[in-house]
């Protein structure tokens, strides 16, 4: 088993329409969890912090349920500009970042 | 402007000749790191430093050396390349490195080693 899960997409969705990407982790010690944003092979960038009380920033909320050990990230009236890949972060092991494979989201006009 | 470089950004080689990319930072951070990024596989922690003076392997480091003499610089050194070597590089550091800080990434290094 991977030790950070994500469904690769592409998830297609108009603009305006609300999306959720679910990611699942396999060490049940992590502490640290995080969604991340590719475009197109550039580097990634942090987009937010998970935490255990879930967190909101605009128009992306991320939560935390560590019974089922995963995290996700819903995305409230999409833009065109959110078009790009999303990838979950766990710091699985000390001192050690696992990265998922990215979920890849593309939005229409 | 706080970032981290990487150079070169492109590099075409041939099986078995050295070369070195270099990667910058300049928030004095701590921790650095080197992934590499190939498709459907994710991005792979290849070395990581600590410090000055501190590294350790990450989970792909056969094939890979690196040094950490001074802060800001954490080279990643490919002593005889091989194809199976052709990826995307990305350096990457942050403040600590308990996992719980923000990755700044550089832009990235494509190698293609023919």
């Amino acid at each position: 088993r991977k030790e950070v899960e994500q469904d690769p997409g592409p998830f297609n969705v108009p603009e305006g329409a609300t999306v959720a990407f679910n990611c699942t982790y396999s060490n049940s010690a992590s502490q640290s969890f995080f969604w991340y944003r590719q475009d197109c092979r550039k580097e990634p960038k942090l987009l937010m912090s998970v935490y255990s009380s879930g967190n909101e920033d605009g128009r992306f909320t991320a939560q935390l349920n560590r019974a089922s050990q995963y995290i996700s990230l819903l995305i409230r009236d999409s833009k065109l500009s959110d078009s790009a890949t999303y990838l979950c972060v766990v710091n699985a092991r000390f001192q050690k970042l696992v990265f998922g494979t990215g979920t890849r989201l593309l939005v229409s006009p | 402007e706080a970032q981290v470089t990487q150079n070169p950004r492109y590099l075409i080689t041939v099986t078995g000749k050295k070369l070195t990319v270099t990667c910058s930072q300049n928030m004095n951070h701590e921790y650095m790191s080197w992934y590499r990024q190939d498709p459907g596989l994710g991005l792979r922690q290849i070395y990581y430093s600590m410090n000055v003076e501190v590294t350790d392997k990450g989970d792909v480091p056969e094939g890979y050396k690196v040094s950490r003499k001074e802060k800001r610089n954490f080279p990643l050194i490919l002593e005889s390349p091989s194809p199976n070597q052709t990826s995307l590089y990305f350096c990457a550091s942050s403040f600590r490195g308990t996992g719980a800080y923000e990755q700044y990434f550089g832009p990235g290094t494509r190698l293609t080693v023919t």
